[in-house]
């Protein structure tokens, strides 16, 4: 059972317009969630994180938004520029002090010039 | 400063052979944990270890196995392989907490 769901496969956007990466979750124990993005040939690489006493972490061009209510969250990336092209996934954590991430299955974005 | 560094980066072994994969940690990290990454999937938690000590195990067959040393570099060890072994082992450090950094991942390839 996918607990972290991203369920668009892709997603492709005009550089210099705003990219909108939706993820749902379904566990309620999740608190802390996170964005990394993954270049082909390299190890996923972390981008933004958001607890979930938060709604709203912004860092420069991108912008993680948590609904709670919802088990939802996005992440804004504007404006895009081509370099953002990789996969992106959504990760979530339990409490605590452990480490174990629960993944979506990516997002590939493609940022055409 | 050197980031999490993985050995080897790809490896092809035959069903029914055993592999051992290796990992350093970022100096200082403690923590570390393993992900099998399979085509099309996200990253799935194998396990973690903290302090030499293992404090997670994700769902996946005996047949895997992990330990880390006094220094907090780590060895994940795949016994009996099978074809669905194939994917990319990633590795990840951490002081404290679920923010982890990645290796590049050992690419393995059972035939």
């Amino acid at each position: 059972d996918q607990q972290v769901k991203q369920n668009s496969p892709s997603l492709s956007v005009q550089e210099g317009r705003i990219s909108i990466l939706n993820c749902d979750y379904t566990n309620s124990m999740f608190d802390y969630f996170l964005w990394y993005k993954k270049y082909p040939a390299e190890g996923p690489t972390f981008l933004i994180s958001i607890s979930s006493i938060k709604d709203k972490n912004e860092d420069g061009r991108f912008t993680v938004f948590l609904n709670k209510s919802a088990k939802h969250l996005s992440l804004h990336i504007v404006p895009s520029q081509p370099g953002d092209s990789a996969v992106y996934f959504c990760a979530a954590a339990g409490a605590g002090a452990n480490s174990k991430l629960t993944f979506g299955k990516g997002i590939t974005l493609s940022v055409r010039p | 400063d050197a980031g999490v560094t993985q050995s080897p980066t790809h490896l092809i072994k035959t069903r029914g052979q055993q592999v051992t994969l290796r990992c350093s940690p970022i100096s200082g990290h403690k923590s570390v944990s393993w992900y099998q990454q399979v085509l099309g999937q996200g990253p799935q938690f194998i396990f973690q270890y903290y302090e030499k000590e293992e404090r997670g195990r994700g769902n996946f067959p005996d047949r895997f196995s992990a330990r880390q040393f006094p220094n907090y570099s780590s060895e994940l060890n795949v016994n009996a392989l099978l074809l669905g072994d194939s994917a990319l082992y990633l590795c990840a450090s951490s002081l404290v907490g679920p923010r982890v950094t990645f290796g590049s991942g050992t690419r393995l390839t059972v035939v």
